[in-house]
């Protein structure tokens, strides 16, 4: 059975920084890129990052390049956001999601982990 | 960056009746590299539909996609009860810089 386990989310204020981190396992994580999207509390779907299976593509949404660095240790199955200059509009349940074999969509998302940014 | 944008915002039907929802994109969405998930309250995301047209595993025949370039649907024939969610279109882009992926705002499927 695959399964996400996002941790690391919390409070903080604004201008630090924060690291999350998603634990995989049921499936062979070096096979796939992975993903976290978040969303904003009553709000939509925002995709934030990307990571390919060996970390050679990387990608960021506008809103969030320069400040975060998504990374991959497949010899922990484990994936990661490094979060920094934290905004009050980066508050959100942060969600790892794993890509589909065809590479195009998600098949798999964690139960997600909030972030609040707050003084 | 690809915009895709969702219509309606809210739509309201009853158990039984078609629901339409349409995704609209600012620019051609290559290979048809368009996803649809439906998302309850409370819980994650779920995928339904991968590639315009093509059912994930495990989903029920009455909901299908359509459409290519710009413009894509997803219908549900006949509305079961817990097909009542918030529905959201996603395209799949690269770029030199790598992976360029958008969500639409969603369209809110409710009881009538």
């Amino acid at each position: 059975e695959v399964q996400l386990v996002e941790s690391g989310g919390g409070l903080v204020q604004p201008g630090r920084s924060l690291r999350l981190s998603c634990a995989a396992s049921g499936f062979t994580f070096d096979d796939y890129a992975m993903h976290w999207v978040r969303q904003a509390p009553g709000k939509g779907l925002e995709w934030v990052s990307g990571i390919s299976w060996n970390s050679g593509s990387i990608g960021y949404a506008d809103s969030v390049k320069g400040r975060f660095t998504i990374s991959r240790d497949n010899a922990k199955n484990s994936l990661y956001l490094q979060m920094n200059s934290l905004r009050a509009e980066d508050t959100a349940l942060y969600y790892c999601a794993k890509e589909t074999d065809y590479g195009d969509s998600l098949d798999y998302w964690g139960q997600g982990t909030l972030v609040t940014v707050s003084s | 960056e690809i915009v895709l944008t969702q219509s309606p915002g809210t739509l309201s039907l009853s158990p039984g009746e078609r629901a339409t929802l349409s995704c609209r994109a600012s620019q051609s969405v290559s290979s048809s590299y368009l996803a649809w998930y439906q998302q309850k309250p409370g819980q994650a995301p779920r995928l339904l539909i991968y590639g315009a047209s093509s059912r994930a595993t495990g989903i029920p025949d009455r909901f299908s996609g359509s459409g290519s370039g710009t413009d894509f649907t997803l219908t549900i024939s006949r509305l079961e009860p817990e097909d009542f969610a918030v529905y959201y279109c996603q395209q799949y882009g690269s770029s030199p810089g790598g992976f360029r992926w958008t969500f639409g705002q969603g369209t809110k499927l409710e009881i009538k």
